[in-house]
């Protein structure tokens, strides 16, 4: 079974330049998951959605990010305009909704470096 | 939200059993535990979760004490793989978000 798709993998852009991340989540599952992990502040939550609805964006940082889910099987997190601090890995994450205790499944990742 | 600890770091020798514990003090009655690890800066692997009872499955164990203020993942046989930060963590009621601590780095030596 294909896990969570994540892409690019590498992304590097001088700040101030627009950073569209993209997600392809399990096929079925109906929470989907952004996670952003720095040296400094290891791996936090940013927002996630529950059938393509956004339900918890408060640890999103700033305005300057973004996150949508116009279908079940795509979600995208944009940085507009990208800042040198923003620079980390950033994970997509979905799990199941039906059934207690369901874990959540990460994708690979995209490493993020804003010059 | 339940707070975990964990030890900063373990060592084990290849091909003998890691025991990874994790205090869950706080936990309440309809949380569960889970088990995480990360390779380098690879996406977190889900390795084991439970509620009350203890699991097995083809990665690991986790053994969950009666009072469930405690738990320990077991990696019956550990591998040079296995080298990785093992996270312990007990989400929100409602299973939603996973709060990820500092973890416990294991290394695994031949």
């Amino acid at each position: 079974d294909a896990g969570v798709i994540q892409s690019p993998r590498h992304e590097v852009t001088e700040m101030g330049q627009e950073v569209t991340l993209r997600c392809k989540p399990i096929s079925g599952h109906d929470y989907l998951f952004w996670y952003r992990q720095t040296m400094m502040r290891g791996l936090e939550l940013l927002i996630y959605f529950n059938n393509n609805v956004p339900i918890d964006d408060s640890g999103m940082p700033e305005d300057r990010f973004s996150a949508k889910m116009p279908n079940a099987s795509f979600s995208t997190l944009k940085i507009q305009p990208s800042e040198p601090r923003d620079s980390a890995v950033y994970f997509c994450a979905s799990r199941a909704g039906r059934g207690s205790g369901q874990p959540q499944h990460f994708g690979d990742g995209t490493r993020l470096s804003i010059l | 939200d339940a707070k975990t600890t964990q030890p900063p770091s373990m060592d084990c020798a290849e091909g003998r059993a890691a025991n990874l514990p994790c205090n869950h003090s706080t936990i309440s009655g309809n949380e569960y535990v889970y088990w995480y690890r990360q390779i380098h800066s690879q996406g977190p692997q889900y390795i084991i979760h439970g509620l009350k009872n203890n699991e097995t499955n083809e990665m690991a164990s986790l053994i969950i004490t009666e009072d469930r203020k405690s738990s320990t993942l077991i990696l019956p046989h550990a591998t040079l793989r296995d080298t990785a930060v093992y996270y312990c963590i007990v989400p929100n009621q409602a299973g939603t978000a996973l709060i990820f601590g500092k973890g416990t780095t294991l290394s695994v030596s031949s």
